[in-house]
């Protein structure tokens, strides 16, 4: 079957780094993605990845391994404004998305 | 600024009522879709429609159905509502070959159902 597993709560500190896991199990693969749902808003595209390896973007990076089926997201600087769910979705061979259920990162001072 | 916009936030139906949630992208996009979330679970895909006219079955497409006459806008109808349907209803929409590319999520619809 088809999974995406992540970690149901986090908590750091402000101005500290997390590291979200999101674990994924796919029939065929085309791509990680990864979104972020402040509470009562709609979900945002944080990042894509399709290849091996970090991409950047600002205080967030996304990283994939296609061999382990494993990808994070890696906030730094953390700031308050970052509490929210974070949500990993994989792509399957069909273009369709499969959800986790969502990280809820919590920001304390 | 793109963007998707869902007629109600929020809506309190009767078991047995019959349901229409709307929603309109103005971003020419292709792709629309509906999904459902629910805590602890993903998102999950209800119906999807590739062009107008089109529509495609989900994850989850019992006890609902979809309307697409115009690009821009994708209709999600309950046609008897039930209390298991309480939930919140999320419409995207994203340019490209199936899902490809960057979902844009309207703000959602929460319905309660009685």
């Amino acid at each position: 079957g088809q999974n995406i597993d992540q970690p149901t709560e986090m908590t750091a500190t402000e101005g500290a780094i997390v590291q979200i896991n999101c674990t994924y199990q796919t029939s065929g693969f085309n791509g990680l993605f990864w979104y972020q749902q402040h509470a009562g808003e709609a979900p945002t595209f944080l990042s894509y990845n399709v290849l091996d390896g970090l991409e950047e973007k600002g205080r967030f990076s996304s990283f994939l391994s296609r061999s382990k089926g494993y990808s994070y997201l890696l906030l730094k600087e953390l700031q308050m404004k970052d509490s929210a769910s974070y949500l990993c979705a994989g792509m399957d061979s069909n273009y369709q998305l499969i959800w986790g259920a969502g990280t809820k990162l919590i920001i304390k001072p | 600024d793109v963007k998707v916009t869902q007629s109600s936030r929020y809506l309190v139906k009767r078991t047995g009522e019959k349901v229409f949630l709307e929603c309109v992208q103005d971003m020419d996009h292709e792709n629309m879709f509906w999904y459902r979330q629910d805590p602890g679970l993903g998102l999950r895909l209800i119906y999807f429609s590739y062009d107008v006219k089109m529509k495609e079955k989900g994850d989850i497409p019992e006890g609902y159905s979809v309307s697409r006459e115009k690009k821009e806008r994708f209709s999600l109808i309950l046609e008897s509502a039930s209390t298991n349907q309480t939930s919140m209803y999320l419409c995207a929409s994203s340019s490209g070959t199936g899902e490809i590319g960057e979902l844009f999520f309207g703000e959602g619809s929460r319905l309660t159902v009685l």
